[in-house]
């Protein structure tokens, strides 16, 4: 396994276009994370899921913020009618459901033009 | 809502020098993380610590987690330019859910 894989690396878009990003899991991972980062500012938490159920969804995220993981493996976010404030580093996590030890992927860097 | 507070923000100093960064939170934590992240990629996991007054050590870095999981510090020895990066800690979340991340110590070594 050679860790997490995040699609596309760097995404230019104009402002009110969807995009979506694609994260590929350690296999034998059931958690998956999706954070957000900003310059200057640490990972900001978006939502997870454990195998194919969300679990939990940031309050502070839009209705143009979803996520699906269809099967328990790969997961997808995807941003509807992005903002110029959508800005921002997109990075995914795996880890063991028993422990918070994150594995993370390099990350998608999205810029709303 | 559980925060970490991060200090300092930034942090240059000369190759050689030793250095402490600091993880402070007023919330309990089942355990924390401390992550190195380089630019433009994400952040790499150091080392985990669970036991109150636990203390890891990794080569010239020495982690040390508080009495009451509150807190946590890292003490790097002799830096070196390879050190250069995004420190952040992370605290895990009961039932191993989410993370809570803090906002980073900026290390700059210059050779």
């Amino acid at each position: 396994d050679t860790g997490v894989s995040q699609d596309p690396r760097h995404k230019i878009t104009k402002r009110g276009q969807n995009v979506t990003f694609r994260c590929d899991p350690i296999s034998e991972h059931n958690r998956l994370y999706w954070y957000r980062q900003t310059l200057g500012q640490g990972p900001e938490f978006l939502t997870y899921f454990q195998n194919e159920a969300q679990l939990e969804k940031s309050r502070l995220l839009s209705d143009r913020f979803s996520a699906e993981r269809p099967k328990g493996s790969f997961s997808t976010l995807e941003i509807q009618r992005t903002e110029q404030g959508d800005s921002a580093m997109y990075l995914c996590a795996s880890s063991l459901r028993t422990d918070s030890v994150y594995t993370f992927g390099s990350g998608t860097r999205l810029t709303v033009v | 809502t559980q925060l970490l507070e991060q200090s300092p923000q930034f942090l240059s100093i000369q190759e050689g020098e030793n250095l402490t960064v600091y993880c402070n939170s007023s919330s309990v934590f089942s355990s924390l993380q401390w992550y190195r992240q380089e630019p433009g990629e994400g952040p790499v996991l150091l080392v985990t610590v669970v036991t109150g007054g636990e203390v890891k050590k990794l080569k010239r870095l020495t982690f040390q987690f508080g009495d009451a999981r509150k807190d946590s510090s890292l003490h790097i020895t002799a830096a070196q330019p390879g050190d250069t990066g995004l420190y952040l800690c992370a605290g895990g979340g009961t039932n191993a859910g989410k993370s809570t991340f803090g906002d980073g110590t900026t290390l700059t070594v210059k050779p």
